[in-house]
């Protein structure tokens, strides 16, 4: 079935850069978008960015404009989110999540905690 | 941005209770509203999408309906494993946006 399974955990200082890998199967790589959700300790959900797989386009949250990257590899159907200068209130757990161009979203990824401390 | 502004951000209901909760469009988002649920350290569930479709695994206990910008979920006799936090998602314009989220506790 279906199944996007995302890297483990990671521990960074203030102002490293981590990277999240979501590895897609049972399904075709190019047909469904790839949208990045957060969700800081005790707190909402967070939109983040979609990528596009067969183009590569991607489109990200203002907030995070700059700072976040997404990428593909087509070969291994792996979606990759990478977050630079991180700060204490990057500390959350990462989704990804299937989906449309605009949300309909069907299947999550397990998260990925990220935590940022000195 | 459109806000999501979802009530209540909790409540407390009993198992065959029917519950119901909100979510309220700060602007229209035509039918592009889904909901989740989320339990305590997993990821969420996509419950429905376009404010009324069920997922295929879903109950059909669980409904969504619209008036004007203010949508909402319903689930029509409260199981135990819907004990949940509950969020609320518009898709019709970038950034997509989510609403608090409601807790539904056991009363």
């Amino acid at each position: 079935q279906v199944q996007l399974v995302q890297s483990g955990a990671e521990v960074k200082r203030p102002g490293a850069s981590v990277k999240v890998s979501c590895r897609t199967s049972a399904y075709t790589f190019n047909t469904y978008f790839i949208h990045w959700v957060r969700q800081a300790p005790g707190q909402g959900l967070e939109w983040m960015g979609i990528l596009n797989p067969y183009s590569g386009t991607t489109t990200y949250a203002q907030k995070l404009q700059g700072r976040a990257t997404l990428t593909r590899d087509t070969s291994t159907g792996t979606v990759y989110m990478e977050l630079s200068s991180l700060r204490s209130e990057d500390t959350a757990v990462y989704y990804c999540v299937r989906g449309a161009r605009m949300g309909d979203y069907d299947y999550w990824g397990q998260g990925t905690l990220v935590s940022v401390s000195s | 941005d459109i806000r999501m502004t979802q009530s209540p951000s909790s409540l407390s209901a009993s198992v065959g209770d029917r519950v119901t909760m909100t979510c309220r469009a700060s602007q229209g988002v035509s039918n592009y509203v889904a909901w989740f649920q989320q339990k305590p350290g997993k990821a969420p569930k996509s419950l429905i999408y376009a404010t009324s479709s069920l997922h295929s695994d879903v109950p059909s206990r669980f409904s969504g309906t619209e008036s004007g910008t203010d949508f909402t979920l319903t689930i029509s006799s409260l199981q135990p494993e819907d004990y949940a936090t509950y969020y609320c998602q518009q898709y019709d314009s970038y950034p997509l946006t989510f609403g608090g989220g409601t807790k539904v506790e056991i009363k």
